[in-house]
């Protein structure tokens, strides 16, 4: 079946500190996988996204490079800020018996914490 | 920027009880969701809706679960006879297009339910 596995959190950074958070995945044929963002009161926002191996997601200072051969799609960013403290998800969509609406599968979520 | 909204944020209820938790997708969209989150666990699909039906549903989306668009604008998700393992919370998603991957789903800030 699909699933993500992500690493467990909470993660503590000092600001400008390098940043990675990994995640791993498991599904047949070619999912298209994502980072989700949880700021404090908020919903989930979609952070970045890759549709196809090799394909690189980027926003705010976040990538992740989508790499079928280690089934993997880990998030980094070079320096991190106190404002990207959050719960960060990753997660897999591909379709099931024929569905087409995208279902996702998330992995658990990490908490950052970045500090002054 | 147009969002999705819940209410109510925080529900307190007795097990046994029905409870009905709301969404207000935006506007435009065609494609809705609801997913949930026991604390500590992954987020986990509960069911799409497309067109007036549930388009696809998981194995925790069982007859004590039901949705609803009722008026055009409104969501809900409603359980019968609430369980204490029904604590959890709530996401409601909603996304333009259903194609996997293609279209990012909007998330609203979740409801957290409490069966006591």
């Amino acid at each position: 079946g699909n699933s993500v596995t992500q690493m467990e959190g909470p993660v503590t950074l000092s600001e400008e500190a390098f940043l990675t958070i990994n995640c791993t995945y498991t599904a047949t044929g070619y999912p298209s996988l994502f980072w989700y963002v949880q700021y404090p009161g908020e919903g989930l926002q979609l952070l970045l996204k890759a549709t196809k191996a090799d394909d690189k997601g980027s926003n705010k200072g976040f990538e992740a490079t989508y790499r079928k051969e280690t089934t993997s799609f880990h998030l980094e960013k070079g320096s991190v800020q106190v404002s990207d403290s959050a719960v960060y998800f990753c997660a897999l969509s591909k379709p099931d018996r024929g569905s087409t609406l995208g279902r996702l599968y998330f992995g658990r979520g990490t908490q950052l914490t970045v500090w002054p | 920027e147009p969002e999705v909204t819940q209410t109510p944020s925080h529900q307190v209820t007795q097990m046994g009880q029905e409870v009905i938790l709301r969404c207000v997708p935006i506007s435009n969209h065609l494609y809705f969701y609801w997913y949930r989150q026991i604390l500590g666990q992954k987020v986990e699909f509960l069911v799409s809706f497309y067109n007036n039906e549930i388009s696809e549903k998981s194995e925790i989306f069982d007859d004590q679960f039901s949705v609803e668009r009722p008026d055009g604008s409104n969501f809900t998700l409603k359980i019968r006879s609430t369980k204490l393992e029904d604590s959890a919370m709530y996401f409601c998603a909603s996304s333009p297009h259903g194609l996997a991957g293609a279209y990012e789903q909007y998330f609203g800030p979740g409801t957290r339910l409490t069966v006591t």
